[in-house]
């Protein structure tokens, strides 16, 4: 089975603060992704990689950056921290480019005060 | 803009009996679509996929259907049982892309 982790369940962070969101897949896989979910909005793509150093922004990339060093690791950069970016952040890994299912960690709750 | 829409936010359903969800999309070039299930405090899992080849796919107690001229798609689940309460999303990727677009979701609820 795949396994995606997502290196903290819920995180508290003050506004203006450099937050580190880390994902971790175990599958080899060569996509990965950053999704928020929001209610109401359902998921929303922030940024994607299919491959190491490789990056793509997805549909609301502001205030976000990420960083591919190792083809297993994707992590998401708050670069300073605003409270509209409280959310729920699900990271996911794909086999394949198309025709291929996500595969997502559980998910980490941020709140911004 | 949305380009998959669930417009149903919730829907209530009898242990036993058929969960009707419904998805509709935009976007033309879209040829493959999934569901994915959400339990709170978990991350989204696959439950089940459709290629725009086929109007029909089945698994178990889950079958998608897909009109293309319509742009809608359904998920059924027969009987429905307490453990499919969840959060479920509709998905479609297109050929050239990477990302999957997502709805807002529909939050089962099956009672006892």
């Amino acid at each position: 089975d795949v396994k995606v982790t997502q290196s903290s369940r819920y995180l508290v962070k003050r506004t203006g603060e450099k937050v580190f969101l880390e994902c971790v897949q175990d599958m080899d896989h060569e996509n990965m992704f950053w999704y928020r979910q929001d209610p109401g909005l359902g998921l929303r793509l922030i940024y994607f990689s299919y491959d190491v150093k490789m990056k793509e922004k997805g549909d609301i990339p502001e205030g976000y950056s990420v960083s591919r060093e190792k083809k297993e690791r994707f992590s998401l950069i708050l670069e300073s921290a605003s409270t509209n970016q409280t959310s729920m952040y699900l990271c996911a890994s794909s086999l394949a480019w198309h025709n291929s299912p996500l595969h997502f960690g559980n998910g980490t709750r941020l709140t911004v005060t | 803009d949305q380009q998959v829409k669930q417009n149903s936010p919730s829907l209530s359903v009898q242990e036993g009996r058929i969960s009707i969800l419904n998805c509709d999309y935009t976007n033309s070039m879209f040829d493959y679509f999934l569901w994915y299930k959400k339990y709170p405090a978990e991350g989204p899992t696959f439950l089940i996929s459709i290629s725009s080849i086929k109007d029909k796919n089945e698994d178990g107690r889950f079958t998608v259907f897909l009109n293309k001229s319509a742009k809608h798609l359904s998920l059924h689940i027969v009987p429905s049982q307490p453990g499919d309460s969840a959060v479920y999303f509709c998905a479609a990727s297109g050929s050239n892309d990477y990302k999957l677009s997502f709805g807002a979701g529909t939050t089962v609820t099956v009672r006892a």
